[in-house]
């Protein structure tokens, strides 16, 4: 079945340094894939998306980058900010169409002061 | 001003028993979603209306019912609980026919703890 696998699982960090976070989808036809951050206690919201059509999106410190052939897309954060740490999940959409989206397993970032 | 809301935000019971959960989103979104994050934090889709009609089932006991009454709520439903049910369930809504974002607005979850 679909599947979207996330690496690493937990990733610590000194803060100002960049963290990247990697995935990687099966489903050949998705073509929707968003990026969610989960603060402790919190409900997941999503912080940047991107689609095929695009290879790389830039919000201020984040960046996506997507590679259909190879079927992998990241998250950078730079200059990364004790407000950062939280759990990041990946996901991509099954087929074309954006109603269902798998999640990755989760990343927790802690970011080290 | 809340865009998605659930109703209980926690929730104690015994096995066995029946207990609901309700989500509502005063966002017009056509499209409602429940999830259940486990305590190892992974999200599963479990249900998906669009305009009150199940879209997407994934293979979940049927204990679990979701009820749609119109396109701003869907409730969940769960008949004889079982310890494996404690986890937190999070509802979620988002305008699929959108070309400009199919973000999903999650609820703030209600953490179900089964003794």
């Amino acid at each position: 079945g679909e599947n979207v696998e996330q690496h690493p699982s937990t990733l610590s960090v000194q803060e100002g340094d960049s963290a990247v976070i990697k995935c990687t989808y099966s489903d050949s036809a998705s073509n929707y894939f968003p990026w969610y951050k989960q603060e402790l206690g919190k409900r997941p919201q999503l912080i940047i998306d991107i689609r095929s059509n695009v290879g790389e999106k830039k919000d201020q410190r984040i960046a996506v980058t997507l590679n259909k052939t190879a079927k992998h897309f990241s998250l950078h954060i730079t200059e990364t900010q004790p407000e950062d740490s939280a759990v990041y999940f990946c996901a991509a959409s099954i087929g074309s169409s954006a109603s269902k989206i798998i999640f990755g397993s989760g990343t927790r970032l802690s970011i080290r002061p | 001003d809340t865009a998605v809301s659930q109703t209980p935000k926690y929730l104690v019971t015994q096995m066995g028993n029946d207990k609901s959960i309700k989500c509502e989103q005063n966002l017009g979104h056509d499209t409602m979603y429940w999830y259940k994050q486990d305590s190892k934090k992974f999200l599963k889709i479990m249900f998906s209306y669009n305009n009150k009609e199940l879209i997407i089932n994934e293979t979940v006991p049927n204990r679990f019912s979701p009820k749609s009454p119109d396109k701003a709520h869907l409730n969940l439903h769960i008949n004889s609980l079982e310890l494996g049910d404690s986890a937190v369930y999070f509802c979620a809504s988002s305008q699929v026919a959108s070309v400009s974002s199919n973000e999903q607005f999650f609820g703030p979850g209600t953490r179900l703890t089964v003794l």
